[in-house]
């Protein structure tokens, strides 16, 4: 069985600030961890995705997420706020995609980010 | 390159009646599969298909019925629709490899009064 926890439902930032987003996983196999991004009335987006290779993955604007197994961590950060960071935030586990049939994702509650200006 | 297309992207339906989400990708994948969003819940899978001809349940498919008659095409079908089955509906796809990406759709913003 799978699961995830995103800590805090809203996160506000200062503009130029630091972004954490926390996401912790529970899961009975070797996870694979991805985070998403969506915009308002929009679809998801893959920010970023932890295959088992390096634990410190870079995806795409600026963000990046650490796999610690240890804590069964998988926090998102971004060194500095843009407003265009504005959007929810969604962490998500599946089992080995390499395997058919276990590419089900299970998904956080999801983090509404908030950037001041 | 279309990707996973979603039709419609809105619906507003009455309660009691049917319709099908229809779902469509172009990339061969093998996987399909349908999650329902809603506000502090996140994203719950109802179907999935590893394939043409095989589907099975997710976490919430009471109410939803699917079938996958071609790789392309994975249609969800609300059977009477109630207004617990308002929500954002994604499809998803993908294959089974190395460093494959779980492509999802626009989303179909579904109300039921």
């Amino acid at each position: 069985a799978q699961s995830v926890t995103q800590l805090g439902s809203h996160v506000s930032v200062s503009e130029g600030a630091l972004v954490l987003l926390r996401c912790n996983y529970s899961s009975s196999v070797p996870p694979y961890l991805f985070w998403y991004v969506q915009y308002p009335n929009q679809g998801l987006q893959l920010l970023l995705k932890y295959t088992s290779a390096a634990t410190l993955v870079k995806g795409i604007n600026g963000f990046e997420a650490e796999f610690k197994k240890s804590e069964t961590s998988f926090h998102l950060t971004k060194p500095s706020a843009h407003m265009s960071d504005a959007a929810e935030y969604f962490c998500a586990v599946s089992g080995n995609l390499l395997i058919q049939g276990a590419q089900k994702l299970v998904f956080g509650q999801g983090t509404r980010l908030t950037i001041n200006p | 390159n279309a990707g996973v297309t979603q039709t419609p992207k809105f619906q507003v339906l009455k309660t009691g009646q049917s319709m099908t989400l229809q779902c469509a990708q172009d990339m061969n994948h093998e996987y399909m599969s349908w999650y329902r969003q809603d506000p502090g819940m996140g994203l719950r899978l109802i179907h999935y298909s590893v394939g043409a001809g095989i589907t099975d349940q997710g976490e919430v498919p009471n109410g939803y019925n699917v079938s996958r008659s071609t790789t392309e095409d994975f249609p969800l079908r609300l059977l009477s629709a109630a207004p617990s089955q308002t929500s954002v509906y994604f499809c998803a796809s993908s294959w089974t490899g190395t460093g494959n990406t779980i492509y999802f759709g626009e989303g179909s913003w579904l109300t039921v009064v």
